[in-house]
């Protein structure tokens, strides 16, 4: 049971443009939501997190957001550029004990941006 | 600042030999300390967690293990590796009680 979808592999975009990344879940316990972009043979590198009390959260040319009623977070990236290019993975946290939290990564979706 | 180290980056290993993967971080203290494995196409599969020395829980049954001697050293490990092995293993530390985790650069396995 997956508990953290992104339904698109891939996207395609034009440098300039707006780059939409979705992603739903399914538990509603999870508490925090993170964006990490990855680059082939790396590790992933955290980009911007939400809290789940919130529903928008900026950060320069990226801001996530999160709709609890339909348990869908995005990530939008204005204007996109082609150092953008990478797969983003979407993850949600819950606290498993002991001081410790649990993250539960979808399978990410390769972003292409097309210069 | 905090960096972590993992080691080594690529290794090619023979089905039923033993693996050795270690995890440093430097600059923080009493992290929480993380592997995760991506296999082809997958997405990322936590295996176990640490909280401190000694204390490791694991996610998913298989034959690896997971050690925490010292505070800011994780090692994976197994007796004899298996095909199913091979993948792209990943290190992840985070302040305690805190969501955001920050990943090594990742460890290639190839089980031949």
């Amino acid at each position: 049971d997956q508990q953290v979808k992104q339904n698109s592999p891939s996207l395609s975009v034009q440098e300039g443009r707006i780059s939409i990344l979705n992603c739903d879940y399914t538990n509603s316990m999870f508490d925090y939501f993170l964006w990490y972009k990855k680059y082939p043979a790396e590790g992933p590198t955290f980009l911007i997190s939400i809290s789940s009390i919130k529903d928008k959260n900026e950060d320069g040319r990226f801001t996530v957001f999160l709709n609890k009623s339909a348990k869908h977070l995005s990530l939008h990236i204005v204007p996109s550029q082609p150092g953008d290019s990478a797969v983003y993975f979407c993850a949600a946290s819950a606290v498993s004990g002991a001081g410790s939290y649990q993250l539960t990564f979808g399978k990410g979706t390769k972003l292409s941006v097309i210069p | 600042s905090q960096t972590i180290h993992q080691w080594p980056a690529t290794l090619v290993q023979p089905v039923g030999s033993p693996l050795s993967l270690e995890c440093t971080v430097e600059g923080t203290s009493n992290p929480n300390l993380y592997w995760y494995r991506q296999a082809a196409g997958r997405g990322l599969q936590l295996l176990f967690y640490s909280v401190g020395i000694g204390q490791i829980s694991s996610e998913v049954p298989q034959n690896l293990s997971a050690s925490r001697p010292q505070d800011r050293q994780f090692i994976l490990s197994s007796k004899k590796l298996l095909l199913s092995d091979s993948g792209f293993y990943l290190c992840a530390w985070s302040k305690w009680q805190v969501e955001t985790q920050y990943f090594g650069p990742g460890t290639r396995l190839l089980v031949l």
